[in-house]
């Protein structure tokens, strides 16, 4: 089994679609969660970290369910520029600190 | 946010050859930084953890031997691809822990190497 899965997608939508992407983690160690973007040939680049009671930032809310091992991600009122690879990502271990595992990706393609 | 750099952003190399990437934290110390590889449409994996001033920590299944990383000051860790292969052909990304945030990594642009 996986560290972190992910739906691979691709999740096609229209624009102003809400959308949402779920993730499920082995470790139950894990202490931080978060989600990353990561277009085409770049970098991930950190979109939010998800928090116990859940956040939100703009049109992206982040849930967090210990007990079910389990992170969601929502958009909302989905625009064309959101088009890129979803990562969900947790630290290992809270000894390790600051090493991260990633998903393979979930994909989203929003479509005018 | 933090803004870590990495030389050179695309490389094309002979079998056979070595290959040097760089890795930069520019406006920080980053006492560790990591070393990803990621193939076409797959997630990131961690190779190797480079921490300053001691050797590297490798995952399981990383060759330390061709893959050397140096991670020599605060600020720069290099990994060097030795006697490349087209099988080695990837994204390698880097990114470096930055002391301030508990759990936040800042990753490089990455490099893509081609061996041919």
């Amino acid at each position: 089994r996986k560290e972190v899965e992910q739906d691979p997608g691709p999740f096609n939508v229209p624009e102003g679609a809400t959308v949402a992407f779920n993730c499920t983690y082995s470790n139950s160690a894990s202490q931080s969660f978060f989600w990353y973007r990561q277009d085409c040939r770049k970098e991930p680049k950190l979109l939010m970290s998800v928090y116990s009671s859940g956040n939100e930032d703009g049109r992206f809310t982040a849930q967090l369910n210990r007990a079910s091992q389990y992170i969601s991600l929502l958009i909302r009122d989905s625009k064309l520029s959101d088009s890129a690879t979803y990562l969900c990502v947790v630290n290992r271990d809270n000894n390790a600190g600051n090493m991260l595992t990633f998903g393979g990706g979930t994909r989203l393609m929003v479509k005018p | 946010g933090a803004v870590v750099s990495q030389h050179p952003s695309r490389v094309i190399c002979k079998s056979g050859t070595s290959v040097k990437i760089e890795c930069r934290s520019l406006d920080f110390q980053a006492t560790t930084m990591f070393w990803y590889r990621q193939f076409p449409k797959k997630s990131l994996m961690l190779m190797a953890t480079s921490n300053e001033g001691s050797k590297a920590t490798y995952e399981q299944g990383v060759e330390k031997d061709k893959f050397l990383i140096n991670h020599a000051s605060l600020t720069l860790s290099t990994l060097t691809v030795t006697s490349a292969h087209p099988e080695d052909s990837s994204f390698y990304i880097c990114s470096a822990h930055d002391p301030a945030g508990v759990f936040e990594q800042y990753f490089g642009p990455g490099t893509r190497l081609t061996v041919t």
